[in-house]
Order: structure tokens, then C-alpha cells, then sequence
């Protein structure tokens, strides 16, 4: 089935420790996007990606970290610098930007909850 | 730059009763797209409608309907007969055309009793 697939469902961080998150889709989506989540509010972007090897910083980007070296996969890497990890991240994916019926839709995986030891 | 107002953060009501989620948006662009998404309990948002800036005709699926007002600059969404499976938090998104994002409102969490 295609889908975005984001491993762990649970992770646990230890103080001054580096964690990556995975995300994976098998869409053939051009555009991925890691989205923040904190209790009772909504998403705030932390990075996105249009395209392989290319990213833009979202709305929270310090002390995160991406890459995008193959077009399903855009990985999100929570660095000791991002003092406050606790949250509930979110993966999504969205189609090509030339087609019009799917235009800036967002595919979303089920999640990644992180907390801090 | 763009914003999205949910100005309910939670609302409850008794089954099959009807509730409206509101949805105000701020945008220069004159085209661009509005979105609502589903976050049921475990986690995943759902995408629900998409609504582009010209066409303002109101939408209607099963028990669900939306309701586009340009000249409010409002996207309101509708549950008639609401049942408890609709119980979840509604996010209400914006994107210009040009952008490959959107902005997310700070979504209404609805609860709906048996």
C-alpha cells in the first residue's frame, strides 16, 4: 500500500544526545515536510523539501536538521541544541506541483513522539 | 504573510447534534488553496477537503459541508448529525499558490458525546 511510513512510533532522547527520525513514503511525492506538534496547538513547520537535495528552513528550524539525498526519504535529525524535543512530530508529503486536482494536499504518516530522559 | 484563526479550541456536543468549526484567514495572495484535516486520537491527520480561491461554491459530502465566504475571508465546516467517531481535532489550513507549504490554524478539538 502506498503511504508515509514514520519510524519510530516512540523515542526517548537523552540529555545532550542527537536522535533521528525517519520518514519514509512511497508516493513518488516531489515535496516532504516535518511538522512539530506540542500539546492542545497546532503544527509548526520545521523544514521542507520541493525537491531531492534541496530544503528550506520552516518556522522553527534551530536546533533541527534535515537532509534529502533520495525523494523518499527525508530523515529529521532533533540536535542537543533543541533544548525543549518533547513533542509529537508529524511527516507529510505532497504530490508533484503541476498536478492540479492534488495541489498542496498534504499526505500525513502517523507520527513520532518524542520525549526527553 | 499568511494566517489561519481557529478561534474555537474546543467544543463538545451530544450525539447528532450539528456543529460548525469555524475557519478565519488571512492571505494577500488572490489564489490559493484552503484545507481541513482530521486528527483523530491516534495521531495521523486526515486530509478532508481542499477549496480553491475560485470557487466559492459550498461543498457537500454525506455529513459533512463547507461553506466558502471570500468576502469574510471564511472557510466553515459542518457535521450535521454528529456521531462519536467525529470526536478528533479539525485543522484548517491555508497555502498560496505559489508556495510548496501550508499554514496550519490551531486546530478545534470536538468532542461528541454518546
Amino acid at each position: 500500500d502506498g503511504g508515509i511510513t514514520q519510524s519510530p512510533k516512540y523515542l526517548f532522547r537523552k540529555e545532550g544526545q542527537n536522535v533521528t527520525l525517519s520518514c519514509e513514503q512511497n508516493l513518488n511525492h516531489d515535496a516532504m515536510y516535518w511538522y512539530r506538534q506540542d500539546p492542545g496547538q497546532g503544527l509548526r513547520l520545521i523544514y521542507y523539501s520541493q525537491i531531492v537535495n534541496d530544503f528550506q528552513k520552516g518556522d522553527i528550524a534551530e536546533g533541527y536538521s534535515v537532509s534529502r539525498e533520495k525523494k523518499e526519504s527525508f530523515p529529521l535529525t532533533v540536535t542537543s541544541a533543541q533544548k525543549n524535543p518533547t513533542a509529537f512530530y508529524l511527516c507529510a508529503s505532497s504530490p508533484p506541483a503541476g498536478g492540479y486536482i492534488a495541489k498542496n494536499i498534504q499526505y500525513f504518516g502517523a507520527g513520532t513522539r518524542l520525549s526527553v530522559l | 504573510a499568511q494566517k489561519v484563526t481557529q478561534a474555537q479550541t474546543e467544543i463538545s456536543v451530544v450525539e447528532k447534534e450539528d456543529v460548525t468549526l469555524d475557519c478565519v484567514y488571512e492571505t494577500r495572495d488572490t489564489t490559493y488553496y484552503l484545507f481541513w484535516y482530521k486528527q483523530p486520537p491516534s495521531g495521523e491527520l486526515v486530509f478532508l477537503i481542499r477549496r480553491n480561491s475560485f470557487d466559492e461554491q459550498n461543498e457537500i459530502s454525506g455529513r459533512y459541508s463547507w461553506n466558502f465566504q471570500k468576502s469574510t475571508s471564511s472557510f466553515n465546516f459542518t457535521i450535521t448529525a454528529s456521531q462519536v467517531v467525529d470526536s478528533a481535532v479539525y485543522f484548517c489550513a491555508l497555502s498560496e499558490a505559489g508556495a510548496g507549504k501550508s499554514t496550519f490554524g490551531d486546530g478545534t478539538t470536538l468532542t461528541v458525546k454518546p
